[in-house]
């Protein structure tokens, strides 16, 4: 079974542009979760989406959206970036998003914005 | 906002000795989890606790739930090169699937 899967792997942005990121999770998994990862903040929890409802949201500027489709594929977008958003961003999938669940996280979007 | 504090940052140990390494919080939390990041990864899962003062292990991973339920520590014995990586702990916010990341060991093995 596939893993998660996330593109871009790498991207370069400049100031003020907009970003989307993809995730597709694993296979049957209903679940995703995105997650901002910077040397000085650490991995920071931005939202989680089921059944393409944003069910919790972390502490983080209306410029971070998402969105999950009915395939549970999920999308993040960053509008007017920032150089503060440079960051890996990771998402992470589960089953059915129950408390007790495993998250499985993908590789990865490195984002550099100059 | 909510914390949890790793410690140590990093360390570095030579081939065959165990590691201690633990995470605290100034609140409460019932469920505990321990993940493992290695250069360009996503972190993997390691051991996951849920009741207080529970021990697990997975292998030569050992993990315990503190019985303050404000702490957990993870112990991997006699370390291996691929033991290399972050390692993090996390906290589960009751009642939310949001989860809040420590801010990480960092493992050097030496040969």
């Amino acid at each position: 079974k596939a893993g998660v899967t996330q593109t871009p792997r790498y991207l370069i942005k400049t100031r003020g542009q907009q970003v989307t990121l993809s995730c597709s999770p694993i296979s049957g998994h209903r679940s995703v979760s995105w997650y901002q990862q910077t040397p000085g903040q650490g991995l920071q929890f931005l939202f989680e989406y089921f059944s393409e409802t944003q069910r919790n949201k972390g502490n983080f500027p209306g410029r971070f959206s998402g969105r999950q489709f009915s395939n549970s594929r999920s999308e993040m977008n960053v509008s007017t970036l920032e150089l503060g958003d440079s960051a890996l961003y990771l998402c992470a999938s589960s089953l059915a998003g129950a408390y007790s669940e495993t998250q499985y996280f993908g590789p990865g979007t490195r984002l550099l914005v100059l | 906002g909510q914390q949890l504090n790793q410690s140590p940052q990093s360390m570095f140990i030579q081939e065959g000795e165990d590691v201690s390494m633990n995470c605290t919080s100034s609140s409460i939390f019932n469920t505990w989890l321990w993940y493992k990041q290695d250069p360009g990864e996503g972190p993997v899962l390691l051991i996951a606790l849920y009741k207080a003062g529970e021990l697990t292990s997975n292998g030569r991973l050992t993990a315990q739930f503190g019985t303050t339920r404000k702490d957990s520590f993870l112990n991997i014995s006699a370390s291996i090169p691929s033991d290399v990586g972050i390692y993090f702990c996390a906290v589960r916010l009751s009642g939310t699937y949001k989860y809040i990341f420590g801010t990480g060991t960092r493992l050097k093995v030496l040969a």
